[in-house]
């Protein structure tokens, strides 16, 4: 079967760095999506993943590890606007994204 | 101009009743989805076509269906609404991946919220 875990909610200070990790398990995988998604809105892309290591845009960044089944979102410089969802998404042996239940993050002043 | 837009942002039914939900796009995509969010669940994919003539059942396709009237539209029907589908309407489309056909990013309409009494 596939699964996919994330924490159901993180805190963190304005200005720090937060990891928001996603672990998954299944038969087949073509990448894994991290997506923001404020309250009430849809959710927006934020970085593709297809090969293990660190893909850096911006403040935020991504990293893979295919042979752990783990992936993170590292956000740095957190402004209040961070204050979102973050859904993980793997692409299953068809090609379909399976969806984690996301991460609400609550940025503090 | 939104790129992707749903039709109603809101609704509110009783059971029993049929209801159409409308999605339109103008980035010129092939590939068209539907979703539901409930809160504490994934998304989850409820219809997709990948283009006028190709439709295809998703995780949750019962109780649903669909119709791709052109490129640019894809419409979710209820055909005798409950309760439990109560939630949150996506619509989402994405373009070919890549010379493999490969995942690409989804682009999601604002949503429809839905309440069945």
């Amino acid at each position: 079967g596939q699964n996919i875990d994330q924490p159901t909610e993180m805190t963190a200070t304005e200005g720090a760095i937060v990891q928001i990790n996603c672990t998954y398990q299944t038969s087949g995988f073509n990448g894994l999506f991290w997506y923001q998604q404020h309250a009430g809105e849809a959710p927006t892309f934020l970085s593709y993943n297809v090969l293990d290591g660190l893909e850096e845009k911006g403040r935020f960044s991504s990293f893979l590890s295919r042979s752990k089944g783990y992936s993170y979102l590292l956000l740095k410089e957190l402004q209040m606007k961070d204050s979102a969802s973050y859904l993980c998404a793997i692409v299953d042996s068809n090609y379909q994204l399976i969806w984690g239940a996301g991460t609400k993050l609550i940025i503090k002043p | 101009d939104a790129d992707v837009t749903q039709t109603p942002r809101n609704r509110i039914t009783k059971t029993g009743k049929r209801i159409m939900l409308e999605c339109s796009q103008t980035k010129g995509h092939d590939r068209m989805y539907w979703y539901r969010q409930d809160p504490g669940l994934g998304l989850r994919l409820i219809y997709y076509s990948f283009d006028v003539k190709d439709i295809n059942k998703g995780e949750i396709s019962d109780g649903y269906s669909v119709s791709r009237q052109a490129q640019a539209k894809f419409s979710l029907s209820l055909e005798s609404a409950i309760p439990n589908q109560t939630a949150l309407y996506f619509c989402a489309t994405s373009d070919l991946g890549g010379s493999a056909g490969g995942p690409r990013e989804q682009f999601f309409g604002p949503g429809t919220r839905l309440t069945v009494l």
